[in-house]
């Protein structure tokens, strides 16, 4: 069974510097697709970044990068040059190839601080 | 303008009374699904559904239907709602399974 884990219920980080958001996974799908979104209060969920399995290279979409390491399973969110505005829910998901089904963490809370 | 739809967006209603959430996308997209987002638990797949036709259950789908008659709608159906399914509801579509999903706004549900 797939399962992600996010071990950091909350997370606080000063303006203007960068956070990494820790999430964990485990499946015996030999291909799968990492995902992270941004819940801010109002709700919403908000695509921010995808990583494939078989991806060399680290996926980056302008501050945020995921730091994958398929030895361990990790698949952390680092978010640079942190904003107010970055203050939200975070979420890491996870589909199988084999499998249809799509699992999310419990999520973290990051709060920055002016 | 590319969107995931849901309506209603807040319901409250009574234990019992079948209700029904809509969905819909506008992206041509075959995969859809619905989760509900419940504090500390994240988001749990509810039922997928993989093209026009083709349904299939998530991690906690007791106590609801889903069809898929049209591809671009997708309703989530209560038949006898119960206080524990109150929730955030989230219907989301993508292309393909793999590829990234996209979010409708949320439906918050109530059930007394």
């Amino acid at each position: 069974a797939q399962k992600i884990t996010q071990t950091q219920p909350g997370m606080f980080v000063q303006e203007k510097e960068a956070v990494t958001l820790d999430c964990t996974y485990d499946t015996s799908d030999p291909s799968y697709g990492l995902f992270w979104y941004k819940q801010p209060s109002s709700g919403e969920m908000i695509f921010l970044i995808y990583q494939g399995s078989y991806d060399q290279q680290n996926a980056t979409e302008g501050r945020y990068s995921l730091n994958f390491q398929k030895a361990r399973k990790s698949a952390n969110l680092v978010i640079s040059a942190s904003q107010l505005g970055d203050s939200a829910m975070y979420f890491c998901a996870m589909r199988g190839d084999n499998n249809n089904d799509m699992r999310f963490g419990a999520g973290t809370r990051l709060t920055v601080k002016p | 303008e590319a969107q995931v739809t849901q309506n209603p967006r807040y319901l409250i209603t009574v234990t019992g009374k079948k209700l029904t959430v809509t969905c819909s996308q506008n992206m041509n997209h075959e995969y859809m699904s619905w989760y509900r987002q419940d504090p500390g638990l994240g988001l749990r797949q509810i039922y997928y559904s993989m093209n026009v036709e083709v349904t299939d259950k998530g991690d906690v789908p007791e106590g609801y239907k889903v069809s898929r008659k049209e591809k671009r709608n997708f309703p989530l159906i209560l038949e006898s709602p119960s206080p524990n399914q109150t929730s955030l509801y989230f219907c989301a579509s993508s292309l393909y399974p793999v590829e990234t999903q996209y979010f409708g706004p949320g439906t918050r549900l109530l059930v007394l």
